[in-house]
């Protein structure tokens, strides 16, 4: 089946760490976007990337990076910069073209320890 | 700056009944406006995309339909059922890397 994978599920972090949250997918997406959701909140773009070795920063692109070295992968780190990284973080691709639709995995929830 | 509003933020309804979900934006710039829905910790799931040169799309039960000239959307559901209880957001799409998306209508389906 085609799709979009986020792994872990859930994940903590220390005061000062750095997590890594990953998102893979097999639909052969040019696209692929990272957001965060807040409770009772819409979803907020922090990065998006139309292409391979190429990526753009979002609305909230602060304390976060990504990497695109793989069509398949997009994978997103939460640094220490980020001082409320409580939220439910959500990954999607979509094909090249701007008329196409957006599907998303099932989400990462990170909280602090 | 695109805003997108969702308007109610939650709504009740027993079992059976026909509703409509609204969804509105102040910039009619678009390329397209999906509407999704999102079960409790779970993702976002694509239920219809239209357009920004259609009027509504239908799929089954639901029919979305799209005025860009007033900045609206609507969610038709028909024949509401309890498995239809879910949070449910418009999405509008503003060039190929940015969606805005509104925060959202929590539908409760009473059977």
């Amino acid at each position: 089946d085609g799709g979009i994978t986020q792994s872990p599920k859930y994940l903590f972090r220390k005061e000062g760490q750095n997590v890594t949250l990953s998102c893979e997918q097999n639909l052969n997406h040019d696209a692929m976007y990272w957001y965060r959701q807040d409770p009772g909140q819409g979803l907020r773009l922090i990065y998006y990337s139309q292409i391979v070795n190429d990526f753009q920063k979002g609305d909230i692109a602060e304390g976060y990076s990504v990497s695109r070295e793989k069509k398949e992968s997009f994978p997103l780190t939460v640094t220490s910069a980020q001082k409320n990284p409580t939220a439910f973080y959500l990954c999607a691709s979509s094909g090249r073209e701007v008329n196409q639709p957006q599907h998303f995995g099932d989400g990462t929830r990170l909280s602090i320890l | 700056k695109q805003e997108v509003t969702q308007i109610p933020a939650a709504l009740s309804v027993p079992e059976g009944e026909n509703l409509v979900l609204n969804c509105s934006f102040t910039d009619s710039a678009i390329y397209n406006l999906q509407w999704f829905r999102q079960d409790p910790g779970k993702g976002l799931t694509s239920l219809l995309l239209i357009q920004s040169s259609q009027r509504e799309q239908t799929s089954g039960r639901l029919n979305a339909s799209l005025d860009k000239s007033s900045g609206r959307s609507t969610l038709y559901i028909a024949a509401s059922q309890p498995g239809d209880s879910a949070t449910y957001l418009c999405a509008v799409r503003l060039n190929a890397g940015k969606s805005t998306f509104g925060d959202g209508t929590t539908l409760t389906v009473k059977p």
